[in-house]
Order: C-alpha cells, then sequence, then structure tokens
C-alpha cells in the first residue's frame, strides 16, 4: 500500500467550478507539499503545510494531522489550471528530508 | 534570479552506456535533491545533499547510480551501464535549508531514453 493516497486520479471539471483534490497519508508527518506539475513537465510548490489551512490566490490548502488528510481547492476553476496536481509528505520517521510522493491527480478544465 | 537549470534537457543514449546528468541549483540553496518520474509513475527520491554533510542515498535503486555535490554547488547524477528501465525523466530541486518548512524549487528536468 502506497503510503500516500491522491483521490480522485483523473478529474475533470467546466471552467468556473469549484474543484477539491485529497490526498491521505498513512505515516506521522512533519510537512505536506502540494505540487503542481504542468503538461510540459515543470514542477512548481504551490503550498507546504504543517497544520491548519493556506490560502493564494484561488487556491486553498488545509490538512488535518489527526486525520491525516488534506484537500487541495481551487475556486473558480480555469483552464489553466490544467495540471497534475501532487501531494508530497515528509515523515517523521528518520529524520530525513526524504519526500514520499503520490501518484498525483490529473485535473482537465474545459473551457 | 535564475531557477534551477538541469542539462542535457534530453538524453539519447544506447543501453550499457554511461550518463551524466547536470544540475545548477539555485544560488545560495543549501539543499539539493534529486528525483526520478518513470512512464505513468509517480515521483521518486533518489538521493539528497544538504551542505556539507553525507549524502542521503537511500533512495539510489542500484549501485549503478552516484551523484556528487562539488563545492555545495553543482551536482552531477552517474548511471554507469544504462539499462532499459532507467528511461525516465530525472529532476533536480533545490531549498533554501533543509528544513521542513521551506518549499523546493525544481528544474525542469533530463528525459533520458535509453535505446
Amino acid at each position: 500500500k502506497n503510503e500516500v493516497e491522491q483521490s480522485p486520479q483523473n478529474l475533470t471539471a467546466q471552467e468556473g467550478e469549484f474543484i477539491t483534490i485529497n490526498c491521505s497519508y498513512s505515516v506521522g508527518i512533519s510537512a505536506l507539499h502540494w505540487l503542481q506539475q504542468h503538461p510540459g513537465g515543470g514542477i512548481v510548490s504551490l503550498f507546504m503545510l504543517s497544520s491548519g489551512k493556506k490560502k493564494h490566490g484561488r487556491l486553498i490548502a488545509t490538512i488535518n494531522i489527526q486525520e491525516k488528510h488534506s484537500s487541495l481547492h481551487i475556486t473558480a476553476s480555469h483552464p489553466r489550471d490544467s495540471a497534475v496536481y501532487i501531494c508530497a509528505v515528509l515523515p517523521t520517521q528518520g529524520g530525513s528530508e526524504k519526500l514520499v510522493f503520490g501518484k498525483g491527480t490529473k485535473l482537465t478544465v474545459n473551457p | 534570479g535564475a531557477g534551477v537549470s538541469q542539462s542535457p534537457s534530453n538524453k539519447v543514449t544506447e543501453k550499457g552506456k554511461d550518463v551524466e546528468l547536470r544540475c545548477d541549483p539555485i544560488s545560495g540553496h543549501t539543499a539539493l535533491y534529486w528525483y526520478r518520474q518513470s512512464l505513468g509513475q509517480g515521483l521518486e527520491f533518489l538521493i539528497y545533499f544538504q551542505g556539507n554533510s553525507a549524502p542521503d542515498k537511500s533512495g539510489l535503486p542500484s549501485d549503478r547510480f552516484s551523484a556528487e555535490r562539488t563545492g555545495g554547488s553543482v551536482s552531477t547524477l552517474t548511471i554507469q551501464r544504462t539499462q532499459q528501465e532507467d528511461s525516465a525523466v530525472y529532476l533536480c530541486a533545490s531549498s533554501l535549508a533543509s528544513y521542513s518548512n521551506q518549499p523546493q524549487h525544481f528544474g525542469d528536468g533530463t528525459r533520458l531514453s535509453i535505446l
């Protein structure tokens, strides 16, 4: 079983819709990252969370440490949001900086 | 300033050859990471450097893989006697420090194809 599970694997939405992508993990962590990978392959770090909620523009990320769950929300989605969204966690065990990645959620936003 | 730079952007080579991939991190970033993304697979950690400390090599898949970081800046990932399963995109990232609250900045990757 993968330590980091994302759902859904694929998501298609119409422009303007509210999007939620979920991430569940099975180990204790010190931080959780949300990354965006564009169709061309470039990866951008969106958020880093250890508790609570962060907001940047139309993107909101939340984390519930007790439930080992995080969500990434996109409000008023736009075709340019089409990308693969990747959740990654930094396990506390071992004290290393070794990120463990989910397999990603492919989002397509149609005009 | 410049972001993380990787070279070459694409590399095609024959099975059995050695390849060397290069990463120039953002100036001043002390932490440097190598990852691999195989077709249809998620990102996979390979190796991590922090300053002058011994690197965390726990993600290297075999002893054909090695990496160096000279002078705390540029890093090279070397794959010896390449195999077809080594075909993947190799990504480098750097961050300001090795703390969990620092974002990682990714390069555009090197797409490696083994014939």
